[in-house]
């Protein structure tokens, strides 16, 4: 048990609709990290956020937005939903920006359909 | 950009040992990890090693480090059945860098 809780567990959307998915970080830890997981693949990078702000991003488009909370935890907003956008999104918090140990939750199953 | 690769898939006797392979691209990589990814779970940090170490050991654990060649491995003792996942190696460069992750099979 890592202390990373994510919610919703799982998710069914349309395509063109938005989606907002939550993450409460570790206690301690000051940093969370965004990845999206398609199917048989490993996890790629969304953003990373550190005390607040945005510190860091991957190749994922302006759709993919996101925020943190004074208390660390965080949001990642889709806009205008694809059907490629079906994967699981895992939240990862860790303490500092550098990631050194980062935790990971179970994850949101999101479908679009 | 920097890449992560690993094999695909492998199969082990129960109580043999599982050796994962794992190479990377990045030459200035700090720390490398291993997680574990168990059916419809998230990731479970097993272990990392820093850069300027060769070998690290964690109960049945094993993490070998070759940096000239950027090769890392995982090595199971004694697999179990409960060893039956994907284990995902990872470089850290600020954010964590996948492969596409080893698929473990423990059978009788």
């Amino acid at each position: 048990e890592t202390g990373v809780t994510q919610s919703p567990t799982h998710l069914i959307k349309t395509r063109g609709q938005q989606v907002t998915l939550r993450c409460s970080s570790q206690s301690g830890h000051n940093t969370v990290s965004w990845y999206q997981q398609a199917l048989g693949q490993g996890p790629q990078f969304i953003f990373q956020y550190y005390r607040e702000e945005e510190n860091g991003r991957g190749n994922f488009p302006p759709r993919f937005s996101g925020l943190q909370f004074p208390n660390y935890s965080s949001e990642l907003n889709v806009n205008a939903l694809e059907l490629d956008d079906s994967a699981l999104y895992l939240c990862a918090s860790s303490s500092g920006y550098r990631n050194t140990e980062a935790f990971f939750g179970q994850g949101t199953r999101l479908t679009v359909v | 950009g920097e890449d992560v690769e690993q094999s695909l898939f492998l199969s082990v006797r129960e109580g043999d040992s599982s050796v994962i392979n794992c190479t990377y691209t990045d030459s200035s990589s700090t720390y490398l990890y291993w997680y574990k990814q168990e059916p419809g779970a998230g990731l479970q940090l097993l272990t990392y090693i820093f850069s300027n170490m060769d070998m690290k050991q964690d109960q049945r654990l094993t993490v070998l480090l070759n940096k000239k060649d950027k090769h890392l491995s995982l090595r199971i003792a004694d697999t179990q059945t409960g060893d039956s996942a994907i284990y995902f190696c990872a470089d850290l460069d600020n954010k964590l860098i996948f492969g596409a992750g080893t698929r473990l099979a423990v059978h009788p």
